[in-house]
């Protein structure tokens, strides 16, 4: 257990419909990330926050998506208008101050049906 | 452009023998490398990481290397064990004193230790 958690675990959707995800970091984490890994791939960079700052987007993450991390604890990750192709795990990583060994959470694993 | 390879999809050991997983990086800024064990439906979970300034790093039965020259480094598990089997992923970023630093990841190598 790292400290990371992430709701829900599994999420099951229509294309069309719109979907939000939790990332509760490790309290005293002031970075956060997003990842994305789908089948056969490693996980891919989609966002960073610096505390309730969102510092820098992958050019990944289109316009379907957005990120917030109010007051700077958890962070949450919406996909509007879901497409097949999102289909994937969403990952939240988050370091402690200083280092880059990033601690991963559970993930969360959509479907796009 | 992918700038972190494990040509290796796969690789199978047998139980207490040495296992050796590579990867590549074509990014000459990266100065930390980390590597990852994941397990189907759970998140990577951190196994033991490099700086730039090294060559070699140990933690019990997992040990690091780095050839800067090269660009490649290698992770050698000893001995093997059947809990080690799972998905391993090398990982870079760039700025090892830089807050910010996203990791890129390698395509993974599915490690199966028999037993």
């Amino acid at each position: 257990d790292t400290g990371v958690s992430q709701n829900p675990r599994h999420k099951i959707t229509k294309r069309g419909q719109n979907v939000t995800f939790r990332c509760d970091p490790i309290s005293e984490h002031n970075r956060l990330y997003w990842y994305r890994q789908t089948l056969g791939q490693g996980p891919e960079f989609l966002t960073y926050f610096q505390n309730e700052a969102q510092l820098e987007k992958s050019r990944l993450l289109s316009d379907r998506f957005s990120a917030e991390r109010p007051k700077g604890s958890f962070s949450t990750l919406e996909i509007q208008r879901t497409e097949q192709g999102d289909s994937a795990m969403y990952l939240c990583a988050s370091p402690p101050g200083g280092y880059n060994e990033q601690f991963f959470g559970p993930g969360t694993r959509l479907t796009v049906l | 452009d992918q700038q972190v390879k494990q040509n290796s999809p796969s690789l199978s050991v047998q139980e207490g023998r040495i296992s050796i997983l590579n990867c590549d990086y074509t990014n000459s800024m990266f100065d930390y490398f980390l590597w990852y064990k994941k397990y189907p439906a759970e998140g990577p979970t951190f196994l033991i990481s490099i700086s730039s300034i090294k060559d070699k790093n140990e933690d019990g039965r997992f040990t690091v290397f780095l050839n800067k020259s090269a660009k490649h480094l290698s992770l050698h598990i000893v001995p093997s064990q059947p809990g080690d089997s799972a998905v391993y992923f090398c990982a870079a970023s760039v700025g090892r004193e830089t807050s910010g630093s996203r990791l890129t990841f390698g395509e993974g190598t599915q490690l199966t230790v028999n037993p």
